[in-house]
C-alpha cells in the first residue's frame, strides 16, 4: 500500500525556520517525484515544486523560488520542505504528494494528509 | 505562466447533473486531472483525462476537453460528492504543475 506520512502540525514565531517530513512506503521512493502544494486558509491548491530523490533534482514554481528549499534523503524515504525565516504569510497547510508521469503529463495521485504550519 | 480559471461554486440537487469547468488557453491540447476534497481531508484524484477513474472512482464521474474548456461531470450527484473541485494540468513550457482556484460543489 502507498503511504505518505507527514510531520505533524508546526506552531513558530515570524523570523524562525522550519523543516517538515514526508516519509513515503509502499513503493520505490527513489524512483518517483515528490511535489509540495501549499494551501492556504479557505484557499485553493498551489504547486510549491519537486523532488526526484534518486538525485535529489528539483524544479520550483517561481512564486516559491528563493522562499523555500525542497530536498530528499532517498536512504529514509524522506522528503522535505524547509524555510530560513518564516513570515506570518507561510501560515498554511502543506501537502506532499506522489508525482507521477501520464502520457507526457504530471499528476499527483497519493497524497500525505498534510502539515499544518502556523507562523504567530 | 499558464493559468486555469474555475467558476467558484456550483449547486446542484441530488440525482441531478453537475458540470464543473476548467478554462485555459487551448486547454483541450493538453492532459487535465481533476481532484476532490472534501472538508478537512487531503485531495483525491478523481479522474485523468476523460474517463481514466482510480480504483473506488464510480463511473458517475466523466470529463470531457475542447478547445478552451475541460468540464468534469457527475452524473446521479449524492450528498457525499459535496467538495471542492480543482482541475490540474502539467506545463510542459514551464516544467510546472498547474491547479485551478477550485470549484466548491454544493448539493442541495
Amino acid at each position: 500500500e502507498v503511504r505518505l506520512v507527514q510531520s505533524g502540525a508546526e506552531v513558530k514565531k515570524p523570523g524562525e525556520s522550519l523543516k517538515i517530513s514526508c516519509q513515503g512506503s509502499g513503493f520505490t521512493f527513489s524512483h518517483y517525484f515528490i511535489a509540495w502544494v501549499r494551501q492556504m486558509p479557505g484557499k485553493g491548491l498551489e504547486w510549491i515544486g519537486v523532488v526526484y530523490p534518486g538525485d535529489s533534482e528539483t524544479k520550483y514554481s517561481p512564486s516559491f523560488q528563493g522562499q523555500v528549499t525542497i530536498s530528499a534523503d532517498k536512504s529514509i524515504n524522506t522528503a522535505y520542505l524547509q524555510w530560513s525565516s518564516l513570515k506570518a504569510s507561510d501560515t498554511a497547510m502543506y501537502y506532499c504528494a506522489r508525482h507521477r508521469k501520464y502520457s507526457g503529463s504530471y499528476f499527483n495521485d497519493y497524497w500525505g494528509q498534510g502539515t499544518l504550519v502556523t507562523v504567530s | 505562466s499558464y493559468v486555469l480559471t474555475q467558476s467558484p461554486s456550483v449547486s446542484v440537487a441530488p440525482g441531478k447533473t453537475a458540470r464543473i469547468t476548467c478554462g485555459g488557453d487551448n486547454i483541450g491540447s493538453k492532459i487535465v486531472h481533476w481532484y476532490q476534497q472534501k472538508a478537512g481531508q487531503a485531495p483525491v484524484v478523481v479522474l485523468s483525462e476523460e474517463n481514466d477513474r482510480p480504483s473506488g472512482i464510480p463511473d458517475r464521474f466523466s470529463g470531457s476537453n475542447s478547445g478552451n474548456t475541460a468540464t468534469l461531470t457527475i452524473t446521479s450527484v449524492e450528498a457525499g460528492d459535496e467538495a471542492d473541485y480543482y482541475c490540474q494540468v502539467w506545463d510542459i513550457y514551464t516544467d510546472q504543475s498547474v491547479f485551478g482556484g477550485g470549484t466548491q460543489l454544493t448539493v442541495l
